[in-house]
């Protein structure tokens, strides 16, 4: 199975910084990835899709970039409400499978 | 609005058999493929099954091949995870979820295996 492998493992931001969080597969998989947000207590939220395509309702200081292996995802101005979890997915092969996740908190 | 809402979780004894619920609502059910998804603390997540909208094509972990089966009911909006010869690495909380990649998650159900 492709395994996804996220860094840095926790990373500290001051609100109204720059995050960036970094996603590698262990085979290529096309666009195929997709990003998530998981705060807790609740459901996961897709932010991108594509590597790059903002789902729904997503503000615009949250991008995603890359392809074959190598996939980012930047927040441009960290809110509050963006301190939690990330975690990347590929949905090209079959098991589709997920990062162990990049926990975004306060400095 | 999309809703997922999963029921059936709970405290199983290894070897036991726990039937997952998903209830959804908000859009056209038979259009989309459905999953269930686990998280642990150890393993992560896992996608751990899918259906596609008529039913025809489905698919499993390895992990769980052979214990588990998927299912759905178009007519009821729901989909179904059967769990049987349940192990204490099961033990996760499962979410419902739609879509490849997941559109929409559920807020999951805690399974629990245990003696």
């Amino acid at each position: 199975e492709i395994v996804m492998t996220q860094s840095p493992a926790t990373l500290s931001v001051s609100p109204g910084e720059r995050a960036t969080l970094f996603c590698k597969t262990s085979q290529r998989v096309s666009s195929n990835v997709a990003w998530f947000q998981h705060r807790p207590g609740q459901a996961p939220r897709l932010l991108i899709y594509g590597a790059s395509t903002r789902a729904t309702d997503i503000p615009a200081r949250f991008s995603g970039s890359g392809s074959g292996t190598e996939f980012t995802l930047t927040i441009s101005s960290l809110q509050s409400e963006d301190f939690a979890v990330y975690f990347c997915h590929q949905y090209n092969t079959w098991p589709w499978t997920f990062g162990r996740g990049t926990k975004v908190e306060i400095k | 609005q999309v809703q997922l809402v999963e029921s059936g979780g709970g405290l199983v004894k290894p070897g036991g058999s726990l039937r997952l619920s998903c209830a959804a609502s908000g859009f056209t059910f038979s259009d989309y493929y459905m999953s269930w998804i686990r998280q642990t603390p150890g393993k992560g997540l896992e996608w751990v099954s899918y259906i596609t909208g008529s039913g025809r094509t489905i698919d499993y972990a390895d992990s769980l091949k052979g214990r588990i089966s998927i299912s759905r009911d178009n007519a009821k909006n729901s989909v179904y995870l059967q769990m049987n010869s349940l192990r204490a690495e099961d033990t996760a909380y499962y979410y419902c979820a739609r879509g490849v990649p997941p559109v929409d998650w559920g807020q999951g159900t805690l399974v629990t295996v245990s003696s």
